[in-house]
Order: structure tokens, then sequence, then C-alpha cells
């Protein structure tokens, strides 16, 4: 079946704008994970959100950052006022519930943010 | 310190090779414990979980030592398609993963 995707799969904005970034599940996985990539670094978390529980917001770096997931479907990560420091790949990923045991997560190709 | 450390390479070996990363962890209520693969410009992808017994699948041999709080890989008779970088991943709960900075690793002909 389908897998994770992620669009848009580049985006070049200007220092201070906005950009939302969008994320679409595996059908069925209900949660759902945001990480940041920065160059030659390893994943950092940002964002963790399971069926309709608060999500986990304690990766996020600033303010300027906020998800959002409708139901168990797709999640928008927006980050306002864009810096430099934020050009990164941004991972999205999904698995099924997690529960009481691992589950593998999958993550979709990325979205490479450059901020100019 | 960071919660998941490991070298970062490169580790750059010929093929057929022996080759053995290692991964520290800090927090030793850790529970589970993966190896990540990730192809350059690509996401990353299970390639194993790790047990206390130890575990193998074909060429990968990954262990557990919970006293000293790593966990390893060993790549044997190494292959050109093994190049890509090799994240650690430790979980306290099943939604709280912790990903390392990966170990590069590069296999010559």
């Amino acid at each position: 079946g389908a897998g994770v995707s992620q669009s848009p799969s580049n985006k070049v904005t200007e220092k201070g704008k906005d950009v939302e970034l969008r994320c679409d599940p595996i059908s069925g996985h209900t949660a759902l994970y945001w990480y940041r990539q920065r160059l030659g670094q390893g994943l950092e978390f940002l964002i963790y959100f399971q069926g309709n529980s608060a999500p986990d917001k304690s990766g996020l770096p600033s303010d300027r950052f906020s998800a959002e997931r409708t139901g168990e479907s797709v999640s928008t990560l927006t980050i306002q006022r864009t810096q430099q420091e934020d050009s990164a790949v941004y991972l999205c990923a999904s698995s099924k519930h997690a529960g009481q045991g691992y589950n593998e997560q999958f993550f979709g190709p990325g979205t490479r943010l450059t901020v100019l | 310190r960071k919660e998941v450390e490991q070298d970062p390479g490169p580790f750059n070996v010929p093929e057929g090779a022996t080759v053995a990363f290692n991964c520290t962890y800090s927090n030793s209520a850790s529970q589970s414990f993966f190896w990540y693969r990730q192809d350059c410009r690509k996401e990353p992808k299970l390639l194993m979980s790790v047990y206390s017994s130890g575990n193998e699948d074909g060429r990968f041999t990954a262990q557990l030592n919970r006293a000293s709080q790593y966990i390893s890989l060993l790549i044997r008779d190494s292959k050109l398609s093994d190049s890509a970088t090799y994240l650690c991943v430790v979980t306290r709960l099943s939604n709280d993963m912790r990903f390392g900075a990966g170990t590069r690793l590069t296999v010559k002909p």
C-alpha cells in the first residue's frame, strides 16, 4: 500500500516568511511523528500525535513551531517567521498504535526546507 | 551530554571486511533498542531490533549490554550496498524514541 507522503519535497523561502509542511501518514496508523534533521546530524524529535490524545510537543524548539493533526489523518507542521537555522529536512513518520509495545516507524521522504 | 551517542565515522572499509559500530545511551530507564539505516538523502528505515540476548539477521548481528549501557552492530562480509548511515535508536516508552546522530559507513571495492 501507499507509504507516508510529504509535501512539498523541497521548499525555499525567505527569512521571516511562514511555511507549512504537510504529512499524509499510512492509512490506519494512529501515531504520527515529526522530526528535524540538519545536514550531517541525527534526527531531532519535534512532536508526536497519538489518536485523540494531547500531542507531545516537548521537542518543539520555539513557539514559532506548531503542528496540527486532523483526526488520524493529515498533519501540518507550521514554522512562523522562519530563520536560517530552520533550514533542514523535516521528516514525518507514522506507526500503528503504540500501546504497550514498540511499533516500527515508517518515514516519509521528507521536506527539504531552505531559508535564505 | 546527548542521550544517545555514536561515533560519526566515517568508516571506510573494503568489500568483505567486518565492521562494528557502538552506541552508548545515558538513560538507564531505556527499554527498547533498534538500528535504523539511512541512505544518502533518503528516509531512515528499520534495520533490526536489538534484544538482550543478542540477535542475528544474516550478516548483521546486534547486541545489547544493559550494564554498560551500549548497543552494537556488527556487519560481516560487507557489501558495497551496505554503504549508508546507521542510526542507533533508544526508547523509554513505546512512543518516546531518541535517535543518535548516526555512523557513516562507506564500503569500497
